[in-house]
């Protein structure tokens, strides 16, 4: 299976710290998608690395995927107390794929 | 453009009886993922339908079936319920014109079954 797997399963930090969460998958990916919930809700998508890059920035939020080591992280900086939900990483083999999730991170940023 | 919707919000059945999800994708999108999401487990893929067909399928019983309609819209039923059938169900769907590889979800359905 390329589920990916999250760590670590919950962090909580100070609000304008930055927050750093990793992901592990198993097989050769077409790309890495990272995806945030909030409270029971449905997922957003934050950010897609391809197979092929290493580093992706998107405003506070940035990516990196090392295929070498099957691993990825996601850096938030500057967090916000709205940063506060949990956290997926999403791989598919291809584009006509299933998208796997992994179990996620909880993060809590304290006031 | 409206997003992905779900129906109903909640549901509540007895164990034994069948449930039958809705999805309706945002308009465009032929394809039409499904996820059982529980505290344990995380996020588990059942099926993806694309253009009425079923793409891709996960590894559930085949009490959970689904079905897509020449709309997109889409099904998902459970049959003779089980406790452990009780679940936040997610679909999302995704647009094959802009590479596809995006999911929009819904906000889900609260399944609670006693």
């Amino acid at each position: 299976s390329q589920q990916g797997e999250e760590d670590p399963q919950a962090l909580s930090i100070q609000e304008g710290e930055n927050a750093t969460m990793n992901c592990s998958y198993k097989t050769s990916i077409n790309n890495l998608q990272w995806y945030r919930q909030n409270s029971g809700r449905g997922l957003v998508h934050l950010i897609l690395i391809r197979s092929n890059e290493r580093e992706k920035h998107s405003g506070r939020l940035r990516v990196t995927l090392d295929t070498s080591k099957k691993s990825s992280s996601l850096l938030i900086t500057a967090s916000r107390a709205a940063d506060t939900a949990s956290y997926f990483c999403a791989t598919g083999l291809n584009r006509d794929d299933k998208i796997i999730f992994g179990k996620g991170t909880r993060l809590h940023i304290l006031p | 453009k409206a997003g992905v919707t779900q129906t109903p919000r909640y549901l509540i059945k007895t164990r034994g009886q069948q449930v039958t999800l809705s999805c309706s994708p945002i308009s465009g999108h032929r394809s039409v993922s499904w996820y059982q999401q529980t505290p344990g487990q995380g996020l588990q893929f059942l099926f993806e339908y694309f253009s009425e067909t079923q793409r891709n399928k996960g590894n559930f019983p085949g009490r959970f079936s689904g079905r897509q309609f020449s709309n997109s819209r889409s099904e998902m039923n459970v049959s003779t319920l089980e406790l452990g059938d009780s679940a936040l169900y997610l679909c999302a769907s995704r647009d094959p014109r802009d590479g596809g590889e995006k999911l929009f979800f819904g906000s889900g359905t609260q399944l609670s079954v006693l």
